[in-house]
């Protein structure tokens, strides 16, 4: 089975900053690998599929990048409505998510 | 505008069934596949099943396989999850989601399944 490890699990942030959220598979997965952002109580959101590309509709402070086993998702500049509890996906063998990182405002 | 209800969660014994409903709308169902994905409570998200648009092929994560079976009925635009010999591990909130190639890329609110004695 492919794991995928999210760090940190959480992250306390300032308006403005810039975040980085990293995400590592236990074996290569080139670039299939997404990212979705999950509020409490909302449906979750796609923001990044095939590891770099920008869904449709989502700002662009959001990006990725990355491929083999190491990603990262960056907002680079954190707004308030970006608190939420952020995950990768892997789908080179059906599919798995990290363990989510949760992004809080400081 | 793309809209997937989930309904049919509840209280459920351990070892009794539940089938859970996603009800799809605003693009046209037969045409993608469906996933279910799940969240226990205070855990992350975790995949369960994915459904072909056909209804050809099936998958499920190995901790439901033999349990919980997807299907579709494409004339009621509707995708399903009946979920046997439930456990208390199932426990969680249940969601939809669209297949887009290897994306996820719309997801209901989900519906609550609780499994207690």
């Amino acid at each position: 089975d492919i794991l995928m490890t999210q760090s940190p699990s959480s992250l306390s942030a300032s308006v403005g900053d810039r975040v980085t959220i990293t995400c590592q598979a236990t074996q290569d997965i080139s670039n299939y690998l997404n990212w979705y952002q999950h509020k409490p109580g909302k449906a979750p959101r796609l923001l990044i599929f095939d590891a770099s590309h920008v869904q449709t509709g989502v700002p662009s402070r959001f990006s990725g990048s990355g491929s083999g086993t190491d990603f990262t998702l960056t907002i680079s500049s954190l707004q308030p409505e970006d608190i939420a509890t952020y995950y990768c996906q892997q789908y080179v063998h059906l599919y798995t998510f990290g363990q989510g990182t949760k992004l809080e405002i400081k | 505008q793309v809209q997937l209800v989930e309904s049919g969660g509840g209280v459920v014994q351990p070892g009794r069934s539940l089938r859970l409903s996603c009800a799809a709308s605003g693009f046209t169902f037969s045409s993608f596949g469906m996933h279910w994905v799940r969240q226990a409570p205070d855990k992350g998200l975790e995949w369960v099943a994915l459904i072909w648009y056909d209804g050809t092929k099936k998958y499920y994560t190995e901790s439901v396989q033999g349990r919980f079976t997807v299907s579709r009925d494409s004339s009621k635009n509707t995708l399903y999850l009946q979920m046997d010999s439930l456990r208390a591990e199932d426990t969680g909130v249940y969601y939809c989601a669209r297949a887009y190639s290897s994306r996820l890329d719309y997801w209901g609110q989900g519906t609550l399944v609780t499994v207690s004695s």
